[in-house]
């Protein structure tokens, strides 16, 4: 049973260049949940994707966007990189429109670097 | 703002001892609260999650407790392993869906 998958791991853009990350969710989830994780720190939520459609944000600009595909997989996009952006991010899956009290299941992100 | 945060950045514990990892958080809407593990290079794993129903939830060698009336959660962990170390975040969700991070807390265990 495959857990939540990410790609790619690792990926180094410049300042100004824009980025695609990749999500499969956890087999039997439908909901996919991004955070940015700066180093030392803890996860921060991005936004929440449900039947393809983004169900929360956070206090994130709108250079970060997303989508979600019919089999539930996620792309997370973000222009004009800046240097503050890099940081792991990471993918959530959880199952359910209730998604608040569902455990969310995650991958072991992508490392962005920006120079 | 309302924020989850944990009380100790770091905690270093003996192997075989018992670890006990604490969090407080503010948000007295939260109703949802889960524990995860993050080592180094990888993604949070899910450990145990607890309802505000609910005022301690037991799994394997670890124990969440709940206290709502101070607002403060807790990981305990039996037996503490080498590979109990790790960075251990506690979070909550209010009833908005989203997960809110501590800063954690890193976990050594001496040999």
């Amino acid at each position: 049973d495959a857990g939540v998958t990410q790609s790619p791991t690792h990926l180094i853009k410049t300042r100004g260049q824009q980025v695609t990350l990749r999500c499969s969710p956890k087999s039997g989830h439908d909901t996919v949940s991004w955070y940015q994780q700066a180093l030392g720190q803890g996860p921060q939520f991005i936004f929440q994707y449900y039947e393809e459609e983004e169900r929360q944000r956070g206090n994130f600009p709108d250079r970060f966007s997303g989508h979600q595909f019919p089999n539930y997989s996620s792309e997370l996009n973000v222009n004009a990189l800046l240097l503050g952006d890099s940081a792991l991010y990471l993918c959530a899956s959880s199952f359910g429109a209730g998604g608040g009290n569902q455990p969310q299941h995650f991958g072991d992100g992508t490392r962005l670097s920006i120079l | 703002g309302e924020s989850v945060g944990l009380h100790l950045p770091t905690l270093s514990v003996q192997e075989g001892d018992n670890s006990i990892i604490n969090c407080a958080y503010s948000n007295s809407a939260s109703d949802y609260f889960i524990w995860y593990k993050q080592e180094s290079g990888k993604g949070p794993q899910f450990i145990i999650d607890i309802r505000s129903n609910m005022d301690k939830r037991q799994g394997q060698r670890v124990t969440v407790l709940l206290n709502k009336t101070v607002k403060h959660l807790s990981l305990q962990i039996a037996a503490t392993q080498p590979g109990d170390s790790a960075v251990y975040f506690c979070a909550e969700i209010p009833n908005d869906y989203k997960l809110s991070f501590g800063a954690g807390t890193t976990v050594t265990v001496r040999a």
